[in-house]
């Protein structure tokens, strides 16, 4: 079946402007996350999504970054102003959620999205 | 909050050779541990995770890793690689919400 994807795969924009980043789930999975990858290093949270809920956006790094999602279907992250240490990968992922504890079940993961804020 | 520490960022191999990729975890009451695999201009893909049971678990691509909870670690082992097996290696533990990962070890196999 068709994974999660990512569009666009790739994104350039001039410093300021604002940027949406869509992530299409695994239909079916209720939970969404969204983590940022900067060059050379690990998966920072940015938020969690229960359904269309968010319950958890304390991985959000400013006021310039927000998230919705449809449902329990696309999500779509804003970051307005881009600013240059926008620049990274952001990764999206997807899972059942059949536990309680949620991030026990295995996270399917997007290709990302590559921005770069010149 | 639980963390995880990946000691090396990278580590280069010869094909067939046997390669040992290091986590160390933070310690706490339950433990929980993954392994996630990125394969150039790929998203992640989970190896092997370690919920309970068995402290040797076996994943995909051959790849094993043992939980030792005397040592906090979750090595990551491959008795033989390929050249396909060059990738970023995360360990990762559960947060509250999401996963934490590591910051990746680079596997560079070389023929």
């Amino acid at each position: 079946g068709a994974g999660v994807s990512q569009s666009p795969s790739n994104k350039v924009t001039e410093k300021g402007k604002d940027v949406e980043l869509r992530c299409d789930p695994i239909s079916g999975h209720t939970a969404l996350y969204w983590y940022r990858q900067r060059l050379g290093q690990g998966l920072e949270f940015l938020i969690y999504f229960q359904g269309n809920s968010a319950p958890d956006k304390s991985g959000l790094p400013s006021d310039r970054f927000s998230a919705e999602r449809t449902g329990e279907s696309v999500s779509t992250l804003t970051i307005q102003r881009t600013q240059q240490e926008d620049s990274a990968v952001y990764l999206c992922a997807s899972s059942l959620a059949t536990s309680s504890g949620g991030a026990m079940d295995t996270q399917y993961f997007g290709p990302g999205t590559r921005l770069t804020v010149l | 909050a639980q963390s995880v520490t990946q000691l090396d960022s990278q580590v280069p191999v010869f094909e067939e050779a046997p390669v040992e990729l290091r986590c160390n975890y933070s310690s706490s009451v339950s433990v929980y541990l993954f392994w996630y695999v990125q394969y150039p201009n790929q998203g992640l893909q989970l190896l092997l995770k370690y919920l309970s049971g068995s402290t040797l678990v076996k994943g995909i691509n051959g790849f094993e890793a043992e939980f030792n909870k005397s040592q906090t670690s979750f090595h990551l082992r491959k008795p033989s690689v390929h050249i396909s097996d060059t990738a970023e290696y995360f360990c990762a533990v559960p947060g509250r919400r999401a996963l934490t990962f590591g910051s990746g070890t680079r596997l560079q196999v070389q023929p």
